[in-house]
């Protein structure tokens, strides 16, 4: 069964600075890997899909790389505002029609 | 608009009781998803459904009931059976089931069991 993990848990860093959020997965036979932002009390807001065969998507300040070899992808954002404060998770869709999910990263940008 | 809706916001159940909760899209979307989300748990799929008339268990789908009548909707029924229903709960849907397609989700349902 595929695990989705996301570390770290949680993060906190000044406004402006750069930063990487990361997603693990244990099983590269996967369609297409998803990152979502979720705000407290909230449904998902997908940011970006990249699908199995590319290797990164980008939109805005945000950009995301997969590597499907190693089971990993990136999340980096660019010059974080407060705004951006929020919780970030990834899911990974494998045959079956299955997503599976991480547990997300809790990401606070401190004014 | 067009998107994914669920209501009601909040419900609470008294412990044996039934409840429904409500999932409508208007994407003419072919899948639709049923999540449980806890505190500190990754989401957890509870059932999927991919064409009118059917449905697929999913990880977690013991104590819930779904039907998919239509295509716009796809309501998910907590049974007393479910040991530990307090969760948020959340509806998504996708374009096509069988390919690498975004899935969009609502704004989730709050179940408190008092």
């Amino acid at each position: 069964k595929q695990e989705v993990t996301q570390i770290p848990a949680a993060l906190s860093v000044p406004e402006g600075e750069n930063l990487v959020l990361n997603c693990s997965f244990t099983d590269s036979a996967i369609y297409n890997l998803q990152w979502f932002r979720q705000d407290p009390g909230k449904g998902l807001t997908s940011l970006l899909l990249i699908q199995s065969s590319q290797r990164e998507q980008t939109s805005g300040r945000l950009n995301a790389s997969l590597d499907k070899s190693s089971g990993r992808s990136t999340l980096y954002i660019a010059a974080s505002q407060p705004g951006d404060s929020a919780t970030y998770l990834c899911a990974v869709k494998v045959t079956g029609n299955q997503f599976y999910f991480g547990t997300g990263t809790s990401l606070t940008v401190i004014p | 608009d067009g998107g994914i809706t669920q209501s009601p916001k909040y419900l609470f159940r008294k412990e044996g009781q039934n409840v429904t909760l409500s999932c409508e899209q208007n994407l003419n979307h072919d899948a639709m998803y049923w999540y449980r989300q806890d505190p500190g748990q990754g989401l957890r799929l509870i059932y999927y459904s991919q064409i009118v008339n059917d449905f697929q268990k999913g990880d977690i789908a013991e104590g819930y009931s779904v039907s998919r009548e239509k295509k716009e909707s796809f309501p998910l029924t907590v049974t007393s059976a479910q040991k530990n229903p307090t969760a948020f709960y959340l509806c998504a849907s996708s374009i096509d089931p069988t390919t690498g397609a975004r899935q969009f989700f609502g704004p989730g349902t709050r179940l408190t069991v008092l």
